[in-house]
Formats: C-alpha cells, structure tokens, sequence
C-alpha cells in the first residue's frame, strides 16, 4: 500500500523558474514531512522538513507549503538553477522510537540553463 | 565530522547466494536504519537498530537480517538471493533523541543479482 503519493514523476524547467512537487499521504498518524534530495550515485540528503503545526516552512530558494485537512504537501523551488537538477523525494513518519519514513516514487527534476 | 561510509560501494552476486553490506554510522549518532531503493522508486524501509537490537521493521522477509555493533556499525545480511533483491541498499544514521530526527544516508551499495 503506497501511502505517500508524490507527483509528479518528471519536471522540465527553465532557470530562474518555479519548481513545484506535489505529495499526499493517507496516514493521519505521520507527524514529520521531510524532502530529501538525490543526486545519481548517492544517498538521499535532507533538504527542509515540516511538522504538522505550521502550515509553511521556508529555507532560502526551497518551501514547503502543508495542508493538514486535505492530506497535502508540496515542495516550492524558487529561482530554479541547473545545480537543483537532482531527483527530489517527499517522505512522512509517524512519532515513536523507529522513526520509520515512508517515501514517495519521487520527482526527476530538470533545470534547463 | 565523518559522514555515513557504506562498503563495498557495487556488488554483484548469483541467485541463492548470501551477502553482508557494512555501514559505519555518522560520528555522535546510536541509531541505524536499512533501506532498499528498486531502480526509479523512492527508498523502501527495512529495519532499524538501536543499542544494537532491531527497532522497528518494514514489510521484509526474515532472510533479511541485520547487526548493530558497539561502535554503532552496522552490518545488513541477505540469504537466498533473488534477483528481485537487485537494488541500491542505503544505510542511515541519526541519534535518538535528536530533535529533527534527521537521518544522514550514505552512498549506498549497489546490488545486482544475477
């Protein structure tokens, strides 16, 4: 059962563009929603997490807006630049001691110079 | 500060065979955490270890089995390959307790069964 649904699959923008992804999950329990960012050949890197309690985060060019209602959260990449070319994946765990994260099927992201 | 180190970096084995992947953990983390990333799929969480007894499994056959270490190294075992078991397998370290639970993953090891 995929329980964290990211969208979409590939993204193709210009530089100094807006990159948007999109995840919904279907857990109420999850309580951290972190975006990690793959680059070929290596692990994952966290780039900005969420909680429940706010609705957006931001971290220089990178935002994560949260929709607690409608199960939703999305990442926003301003002044999108060529060296954000990676493959980005959304994520969500529930409190407790494994911390277990469920990921999504993440976002080839292209930025074109 | 060392990061994640995970050896061998590839890895190529025959169906029915058995493999050890080794993690060595992030300096000041206690916790490490397995996942299985398919080609073209987003990780797949196997186990966690923390003072060195699994924490917390993800929907994994038995013939997966793991070892955590005093150092806090780790060590991921897989028995009677598949060749469905062909994937990157990523080793995680964080601390317990800290407060962004952030894992650091490595490079992974590359797996192919064949």
């Amino acid at each position: 059962q995929q329980q964290v649904k990211q969208s979409p699959q590939s993204l193709i923008v210009q530089k100094g563009g807006i990159s948007i992804i999109n995840c919904a999950y279907e857990n109420t329990a999850f309580d951290y929603f972190p975006w990690y960012q793959q680059f070929p050949g290596k692990g994952p890197a966290l780039l900005i997490a969420i909680r429940p309690d706010v609705s957006e985060k931001k971290e220089g060019r990178f935002t994560i807006s949260f929709n607690k209602s409608a199960k939703q959260f999305s990442l926003h990449i301003m002044d999108s630049q060529p060296g954000d070319s990676a493959t980005y994946f959304c994520a969500a765990s529930r409190d407790g001691s494994a911390r277990q994260l469920t990921f999504g099927s993440g976002t080839q992201l292209t930025v074109l110079p | 500060e060392t990061g994640v180190t995970q050896s061998p970096t590839h890895l190529i084995k025959t169906r029915g065979q058995q493999v050890t992947l080794r993690c060595s953990s992030q300096s000041g983390h206690n916790t490490v955490s397995w996942y299985q990333q398919a080609l073209g799929q987003g990780p797949q969480f196997i186990f966690q270890y923390y003072r060195e007894e699994e924490n917390g499994r993800g929907n994994f056959p038995p013939r997966f089995s793991g070892l955590q270490f005093p150092n806090y190294s780790s060590e991921l075992n897989v028995n009677a390959l598949e060749l469905d078991d062909s994937a990157l397998y990523l080793c995680a370290s964080s601390s317990r307790g800290q407060a962004n639970y952030g894992y650091t993953f490595g490079s992974g090891t590359r797996l192919t069964v064949v």
